[in-house]
Formats: structure tokens, C-alpha cells, sequence
């Protein structure tokens, strides 16, 4: 059974870093084709990609995002960290970690729900 | 950069009827790179559709998906009481790698 789960804080004041963790059980990070992404989605709002690490170690980000933002993986504790530094309120957003095969998410985890206020 | 529309923003129908939801691309696509999602109130996406027209693991027949080039299309063959959820297309390209979601399609009683 393939279980994702994000974790990390609920509130972050402004210009502070979020790190959040998925943690993930059922598959190896180190599997050809695999991969384990961070996708976000603002109050009522659509999905928005964040960054992929890859089973060989590649990783990609969004442009938009890429300043601000590294994903790393430790494959030996099956764990994803997502970090983003200057966080700002228009951060603010449920982030979601979900497993990657090839180019599409085929499973999700249950949502961190992070609120960037002061 | 890729941009996706889907259309309608809403459609509103009865159990029972067929709804057609709309993912059109700015620029040609590679089938097999073109994805759909279903999102339940307070869930998780979950995979619906890869590849243009595969159904994931466990995804009832009624749901079938076709398209190619800039224009895609789910349907979804009698609405079901739980298929009333928002629908995401994604697509994927690879200079540079980037994965990019639709606004959305809220299918509505």
C-alpha cells in the first residue's frame, strides 16, 4: 500500500522559512521512472506545481518558485523536504506531496495547510 | 510556457446525465504527457486519467478520456452522486521540465 504524508507547520510569520516534510511508505524513491513531488493549492484556489526530486537524483523546480525553494530527499529514511524561504501571505496554501511516475501523480497524500500571517 | 483552459468554470447537472469537460493547450501536446485529476471537497487530487485516455488503478469505465493536439476532453457517462468534485488537466513538458495544472472544472448538482 503506497501512503504519502505531508508535515510541517500550520502558521509561519512573513519572511521566514517553511520546511515541510513528506514522509512516504510502499515504493522506493530509488525505482527507475519514480519520483516524488511538492504541488500547492491557495484557499479555493487550482493546484500549483512546486518542485520534483527524481529516482536518480534530479531535481526540478517552478521557475516562478525556484529562487525561494529546494527539495531533497533522504532516501534511507523515505522522506521529502520541501523548503521555502521569504514566506510571504500569497504562500499561503494546503502543500501537498504526491508520488511522481514518469510526468504524472498517480498517489497523493493528505495536505499540509500552512498560513503565512503575522 | 504551456498555459491550459478548461472549460466550463462550472457546469451544473443532474445524477445520472453526462458531462463533458473541456482542456484546451496553448501549443500542441504529446498525448501520452496530458493528465486528469478529480478532487473531492477537502481531499486529495486523485489520479483519474493519464496519458490522454488510460484510467488509473480502480476508476469506474464511465469515466473515458480522448483528445489530442491543444484539445482534450473527460467525460464522464452518468454522474454518479460522488463524481460532483472539481477536475484538474495536467501536462507535463520537458524543456525545461515543468508540470502545469488547469484552473479546473466544478462539476455542480
Amino acid at each position: 500500500q503506497i501512503t504519502l504524508k505531508a508535515s510541517g507547520p500550520t502558521l509561519v510569520k512573513p519572511t521566514q522559512t517553511l520546511t515541510v516534510t513528506c514522509t512516504f511508505s510502499g515504493f522506493s524513491l530509488t525505482t527507475f521512472g519514480v519520483g516524488v513531488g511538492w504541488i500547492r493549492q491557495p484557499p479555493g484556489g487550482a493546484l500549483e506545481w512546486v518542485a520534483i526530486t527524481h529516482w536518480d537524483g534530479d531535481r526540478r523546480y517552478n521557475w516562478s518558485l525556484q529562487s525561494r525553494v529546494t527539495i531533497t530527499q533522504d532516501t534511507s529514511k523515505n522522506q521529502v523536504v520541501l523548503t521555502m524561504t521569504d514566506m510571504d501571505p500569497v504562500d499561503t496554501a494546503t502543500y501537498y506531496c504526491a508520488r511522481a511516475t514518469w510526468n504524472r501523480f498517480d498517489y497523493w497524500g493528505r495536505g499540509n495547510l500552512v498560513t503565512v500571517s503575522s | 510556457e504551456i498555459v491550459l483552459t478548461q472549460s466550463p468554470v462550472t457546469v451544473s447537472l443532474s445524477p445520472g446525465e453526462r458531462a463533458t469537460l473541456s482542456c484546451r493547450a496553448s501549443r500542441n501536446i504529446n498525448t501520452n504527457w496530458l493528465h486528469w485529476y478529480q478532487q473531492r471537497p477537502g481531499q486529495a487530487p486523485r489520479l483519474l486519467i493519464y496519458a490522454t485516455s488510460s484510467r488509473a488503478t480502480g476508476v469506474p469505465d464511465r469515466f473515458s478520456g480522448s483528445g489530442s493536439g491543444t484539445e482534450f476532453t473527460l467525460t464522464i457517462a452518468g454522474l454518479e452522486p460522488e463524481d460532483f468534485a472539481v477536475y484538474y488537466c495536467q501536462q507535463y513538458a520537458d524543456s525545461p521540465p515543468v508540470f502545469t495544472f488547469g484552473p479546473g472544472t466544478k462539476v455542480d448538482v
